[in-house]
C-alpha cells in the first residue's frame, strides 16, 4: 500500500540556524504533497505544499523540494526561531484523493 | 461554520462500549475525512468521503469502525466494542473538493480514552 516515510523523527537545531526534513512516497501517481505543522494540543495546519509539476517552491523562510524521479521531497527552514518549534508532518495523496501523512519530525529550535 | 468542528473534545469510555465521533466541516466543503493520531505518530487515514459516499474506506482498521455522512455535510465516526487500543485523538478534515482537491483544514479532533 501507499506509505511515506519521514526523516528525522527528531531535530534540535540552534537559533539562526537551518532545518532540513526529507520524506520518500511509494505511491507513484502521488501529485501533492503537503506540510503540516502541529504544535502541542492544536491541529494540523498546512504551512506549504508542492505540485507535482513544480520542482521547488519558496515561501519567506520555508521551502519545498521535490524529485518525483526519486520520490523524495524535502522541506527547509531558514532562520529558524523558536517559534518554529513543533511537530512537521509531510504527506502524499495520490490521484485518488487519498492522503498519507509521515510520522513527524519533532523540531526543537534552541535559543 | 468557520472551521471544522468535532465533538465531544474529550470522551472516555469503558472496553466494550459503544461510541459516536462527530465532525462539522466547513460549509461547502465536499471532501471529508477522518485520520486516527496516536501519541507521537502521524495522522493515520481511515476514510475519505466525497459527498454523501465513501470514496475510499481502505483505512479502516476492522469492521468494529463504521463512519456515514448521510446529507454529504456532517459525518459521525461509529466504533463499536471499543478496545483500550482505540484510544487516539481522531482528526476529521475538510476540502474544497472541486476540481482538484487541496489543502486539508482540520479539526481540533476527538480525543478518546477507552478504559
Amino acid at each position: 500500500g501507499e506509505n511515506v516515510e519521514q526523516h528525522p523523527s527528531t531535530l534540535s537545531v540552534q537559533e539562526g540556524d537551518s532545518a532540513v526534513i526529507k520524506c520518500t512516497y511509494s505511491d507513484s501517481a502521488s501529485n501533492y504533497f503537503p506540510w503540516y505543522k502541529q504544535e502541542l494540543g492544536k491541529r494540523p495546519q498546512l504551512i506549504i505544499d508542492i505540485r507535482s509539476n513544480v520542482g521547488e517552491k519558496k515561501d519567506q523562510r520555508i521551502a519545498v523540494t521535490l524529485n518525483k524521479t526519486a520520490k523524495h521531497f524535502s522541506l527547509h527552514i531558514t532562520e529558524t526561531q523558536p517559534e518554529d518549534s513543533a511537530v512537521y508532518f509531510c504527506a502524499a495523496r495520490g490521484g485518488g484523493f487519498k492522503t498519507i501523512f509521515g510520522a513527524g519530525t519533532r523540531l526543537f529550535v534552541k535559543a | 461554520g468557520a472551521g471544522v468542528s468535532q465533538t465531544p473534545s474529550n470522551k472516555v469510555t469503558e472496553k466494550g462500549k459503544y461510541v459516536e465521533l462527530r465532525c462539522d466541516p466547513i460549509s461547502g466543503h465536499t471532501a471529508l475525512y477522518w485520520y486516527r493520531q496516536s501519541l507521537g505518530q502521524g495522522p493515520e487515514f481511515l476514510i475519505y468521503f466525497q459527498g454523501t459516499g465513501a470514496a475510499d474506506d481502505s483505512g479502516l482498521p476492522n469492521d468494529r469502525f463504521f463512519a456515514v455522512r448521510p446529507e454529504g455535510s456532517v459525518s459521525t465516526l461509529k466504533i463499536q466494542r471499543t478496545e483500550r487500543g482505540d484510544s487516539a485523538v481522531y482528526l476529521c478534515a475538510s476540502s474544497s473538493g472541486t476540481g482538484d482537491i487541496g489543502e486539508l483544514f482540520f479539526g481540533e479532533g476527538s480525543r478518546l480514552t477507552v478504559l
